[in-house]
């Protein structure tokens, strides 16, 4: 059991240019979670996979962010059309269906120039 | 729906002293709640965690916290603060069914003097 991981650990991008971020749960877990953290702040849901069905949505994710995780297994998380407003960590999740801990990956980091 | 509020952004203690970090919770469902760690530029360590088993629960690294239902409390406590507990800590609630989504707090900075 390697944790979860995420990929990049960084990211830089000019406005307007997409950006697709990957995360690699443990892979006995079937529950995955993508959060985002600002300067400062908590992390705030974004979405919510069991599975590779996506049951959750905050309002946090514009039409530009979409989540996908075919299979079940890995999950990716792309944001369109970047605005300086993501520039923040994104943080990635998983935990079993029994409930409890989430155990989190590294985040990567956005910044958008 | 749930939510927790940590009292305070900063704790600033001596090296040696009492840590407390503060967290009220709000839920409609008896919750699960947790207290995770986050050292710069990194994801999310978690400390402890109750799921209303006993309601003193130990953690990692010395630390433990006591759920209070007539408080509605999570409080986090260590008995002597070290150097390399200046962190930042976050306190997080969830349900004890369906998605269990972990709901943060705004987080409380811990700060340790020599």
């Amino acid at each position: 059991d390697t944790g979860v991981s995420q990929n990049p650990r960084h990211k830089i991008t000019k406005r307007g240019q997409n950006v697709t971020f990957r995360c690699d749960p443990i892979s006995e877990h079937n529950r995955l979670y993508w959060y985002r953290q600002t300067l400062g702040q908590g992390p705030e849901f974004l979405t919510y996979f069991q599975n590779e069905a996506q049951l959750e949505k905050s309002r946090l994710l514009s039409d530009r962010f979409s989540a996908e995780r075919p299979k079940g297994s890995f999950s990716t998380l792309e944001i369109q059309r970047t605005e300086q407003g993501d520039s923040a960590m994104y943080l990635c999740a998983s935990s079993t269906d029994r409930g409890g801990e989430a155990f989190f990956g590294q985040g990567t980091r956005l910044t958008v120039v | 729906a749930q939510s927790v509020t940590q009292l305070g952004s900063h704790v600033s203690v001596s090296e040696g002293a009492l840590v407390l970090l503060r967290c009220n919770y709000s839920s409609s469902v008896p919750p699960y709640l947790f207290w995770y760690v986050q050292y710069p530029n990194q994801g999310l360590q978690l400390l402890l965690k109750y799921t209303s088993a006993a309601t003193l629960v130990k953690g990692i690294n010395g630390f433990e916290a006591e759920f209070k239902k007539s408080e509605t409390s999570f409080h986090l406590t260590k008995p002597s603060a070290h150097m390399s507990d200046a962190a930042e800590y976050f306190c997080a609630v969830s349900a004890p069914r369906g998605s269990y989504i972990p709901t943060f707090g705004r987080g409380t900075s811990l700060i340790v003097h020599p």
